[in-house]
């Protein structure tokens, strides 16, 4: 089944603990995103991938970390978690054939709660 | 730099009620208009999408035609169901551009 997964799905940590929050897609898209979805404020981006090693910044990156060693996988880290990181994070993808016209497929969210 | 703007939510309708959720956007260029559903509990997927001017994306019975004289993509269904209770975000991308902007979403509640 051609899917987008995240783990872990729920996450409750404390402030400055590191935490990565995993994102895998096996649909072979070039295009990989990490969201954070905040009440009253939609989906917002905080990075972005274009192909592996290729990323950058999103409207929102400060205090998240990405990395895309593989073309499947793309990772999130904070270094650092605060507790104005506690939102609900969505990766996606998308195939980019025609860059920017492409539907990006999302993944199932992590709830995450910094205390 | 690019926006987009929806109106507020929630917006409470009975079965077989005209649905319209408007959205207008600010963009230069020529972006692409996409409206995704959000189920309760799931992440989002895409309901329709136009590339270009005049084009009208349709699924499910929702609608929308991608207006660049008034900037819009208003999201109409002629007949809800319960069912069609969710959260709708409209979103742009600039054509051949990487960044994505969402709107803040509508969540639709249909009653029986």
């Amino acid at each position: 089944e051609a899917q987008v997964t995240q783990n872990p799905r729920y996450l409750i940590t404390v402030t400055g603990k590191k935490l990565t929050v995993t994102c895998s897609q096996n649909m072979n898209h070039e295009y990989m995103s990490w969201y954070r979805q905040d009440p009253g404020l939609g989906l917002r981006q905080i990075y972005y991938s274009m192909n592996v090693e290729v990323t950058d910044k999103g409207d929102v990156p400060e205090g998240y970390k990405v990395s895309r060693k593989e073309k499947r996988n793309f990772p999130l880290i904070l270094e650092s978690p605060s507790p104005n990181q506690t939102s609900l994070y969505f990766c996606a993808s998308s195939l980019e054939r025609a860059p920017g016209t492409d539907t990006q497929y999302f993944g199932p969210g992590t709830r995450l709660t910094v205390l | 730099g690019d926006s987009v703007t929806q109106m507020e939510g929630p917006v409470t309708l009975s079965e077989e009620a005209f649905l319209t959720i408007n959205c207008t956007y600010t963009a230069t260029g020529y972006p692409s208009l996409f409206w995704y559903v959000q189920y309760p509990g799931e992440g989002l997927q895409l309901l329709l999408k136009a590339t270009k001017a005049d084009d009208k994306g349709s699924n499910k019975g929702f609608e929308a035609t991608y207006r660049k004289e008034t900037t819009s993509f208003h999201l109409e269904k002629g007949s809800v169901q319960v069912s069609d209770s969710a959260v709708y975000f409209c979103a742009l991308r600039a054509t051949g551009g990487f960044k994505t902007i969402f709107g803040a979403g509508t969540r639709l509640f249909v009653k029986a």
